[in-house]
């Protein structure tokens, strides 16, 4: 069962273009929604994140949208780069009860290719 | 400020085996999660290292045993390999927050990219 479902699977968007990744997720229990950056051959970095308390949330040219009624977040990239040519994941966890942690729960993916 | 840190950073071993893969984390924690990334897919919980202890698992099998140990250096074990097993095997830090709860945050290391043939 796939938890955090994310499209579309790939994006090609010209400089200067706006990039949109949608997620959409079932667990209500997810109260953490970050979105990862990977280049090839590196592991996934954090790139921005949001709790459902926030509607929106923007760093630089990076945005997400989250809409909680409809258990939809979304990662907005504008003014869309050339070096922004990655494979964006979306993913989302919960709080467990007890001492412990955390566990990312993440989508299959998006690779954008962001072309002169 | 080193990140983490994977060893090696490419495995190849015949079905049937056992490996080991190793991860340091960033300085400064003292948690440690595993995560396998099938080609195209995005990464799995395999489990979580806290305090020397397993504390999280994913949906994997006994196949897949970890350690933590006490300068919070991790290794994750796999036993009787099989083709499946072919992943990137991805290590993640991050700092244990109040009560162990663990911040926010994690830091990814590079991977171990494990070919079974």
């Amino acid at each position: 069962q796939q938890q955090v479902k994310q499209s579309p699977q790939s994006l090609i968007v010209q400089k200067g273009g706006i990039s949109i990744i949608n997620c959409a997720y079932e667990n209500t229990a997810f109260d953490y929604f970050p979105w990862y950056q990977q280049f090839p051959g590196k592991g996934p970095a954090l790139l921005i994140a949001i709790r459902p308390d926030v509607s929106e949330k923007k760093e630089g040219r990076f945005t997400i949208s989250f809409n909680k009624s409809a258990k939809q977040f979304s990662l907005h990239i504008m003014d869309s780069q050339p070096g922004d040519s990655a494979t964006y994941f979306c993913a989302a966890s919960r709080g467990d009860s007890g001492a412990g942690s955390y566990q990312l729960t993440f989508g299959k993916g998006t690779k954008l290719s962001v072309i002169p | 400020d080193a990140g983490v840190t994977q060893s090696p950073t490419h495995l190849i071993k015949t079905r049937g085996q056992q490996v080991t893969l190793r991860c340091s984390p960033k300085s400064g924690h003292d948690t440690v999660s595993w995560y396998q990334q099938a080609l195209g897919q995005g990464p799995q919980f395999i489990f979580q290292y806290y305090e020397e202890e397993e504390r999280q698992r994913g949906n994997f099998p006994d196949r897949f045993s970890g350690h933590q140990f006490p300068n919070y250096s991790s290794e994750l074990n796999v036993n009787a390999l099989l083709l499946g097993d072919s992943a990137l095997y991805l290590c993640a830090s991050s700092l244990a927050g109040p009560q162990g709860r663990v911040a926010y945050g994690y830091t990814f290391g590079s991977g171990t990219r494990l070919t079974v043939v």
